[in-house]
C-alpha cells in the first residue's frame, strides 16, 4: 500500500538553529515527490518537486533531497517567518496523490 | 494569491443537506484536483480532472461527486451530509497532468 510518513509531527527551534524534516514513503512507481508549506487557514504553497533519487533543490534557507525511500527538507538558519506546517506528498503511478500529515515547525525568536 | 478561486469561503449547513463547492482554476490550467483536510486525517486526495475528464479518484465517498465543465471550472457536490464531513475542502490546479499544483484558499464546511 502506498503511504507517506512525516517526522517529527512538531518541531520547535530557536532562530538560527538548523534542522531537517523527514518524509518516508512507500509508493509504487514514483512520478514525483512534492514539498509544500501551509500557513494556518490557507492553502498549501508549493516549494519543491523531486523526481529521482539523488536529486536536490534549494530555495533560500530550504533544501530538499531525495533517496529511494525518503526525502529530507533541510532548513538552514531558520527565521520566525519560516514557522508553518510543511507537507510532503507523493504522486504514484496511479496518480492518486498521497500527502503526509505534515510537520508543524515553530521558530522561536 | 495562487490564482485559484474557491467559493464560498465558508459554508454552514445541516446534516442531510446537499452543497456545491466551486473552483475556478488558474488561467490556462487544465487539471483540477479536490482535497479534503481534517484535523485528524490531514490532506486527503478526492479526485482529479484533466480537461473535463476524470483522471484519478481517491477515497471519495459515493455521496460526493465532482465534474469539470468546458470552461474548466469544477464543482464538488456533497450530499446527505454528515457531521464527519465538516472539513476544509481545497481545490488545486496545474497546467498539465503532473505539474506543480497551485491551491486555492479553501472552503470551510461546517455540518451542524
Amino acid at each position: 500500500e502506498d503511504q507517506v510518513t512525516q517526522s517529527p509531527e512538531a518541531l520547535r527551534l530557536q532562530e538560527g538553529e538548523s534542522s531537517s524534516l523527514n518524509c518516508s514513503y512507500t509508493v509504487s512507481g514514483l512520478r514525483g515527490l512534492f514539498w509544500y508549506r501551509q500557513d494556518p487557514g490557507k492553502g498549501p504553497e508549493f516549494l519543491f518537486t523531486l523526481y529521482s533519487a539523488g536529486e536536490e533543490k534549494e530555495k533560500e534557507r530550504l533544501k530538499a533531497t531525495l533517496t529511494k525511500k525518503e526525502s529530507f527538507l533541510h532548513i538552514t538558519a531558520p527565521k520566525p517567518e519560516d514557522s508553518a506546517t510543511y507537507l510532503c506528498a507523493v504522486r504514484p503511478r496511479d496518480d492518486k496523490i498521497i500527502f503526509g500529515k505534515g510537520t508543524r515547525l515553530h521558530i522561536l525568536p | 494569491d495562487s490564482g485559484v478561486t474557491q467559493t464560498p469561503k465558508h459554508l454552514i449547513t445541516a446534516t442531510g443537506q446537499r452543497v456545491t463547492l466551486r473552483c475556478s482554476p488558474r488561467s490556462g490550467d487544465l487539471s483540477v484536483y479536490w482535497y479534503q483536510q481534517s484535523l485528524d486525517q490531514g490532506l486527503q486526495f478526492l479526485i482529479h480532472y484533466y480537461n473535463g475528464e476524470e483522471r484519478a479518484k481517491g477515497n471519495i465517498l459515493e455521496r460526493f461527486s465532482a465534474q469539470q465543465f468546458p470552461d474548466l471550472h469544477s464543482e464538488l457536490n456533497l450530499s446527505s451530509l454528515e457531521l464527519g464531513d465538516s472539513a476544509l475542502y481545497f481545490c488545486a490546479s496545474s497546467v498539465a497532468l503532473t505539474d506543480i499544483q497551485y491551491f486555492g484558499a479553501g472552503t470551510r464546511l461546517s455540518v451542524l
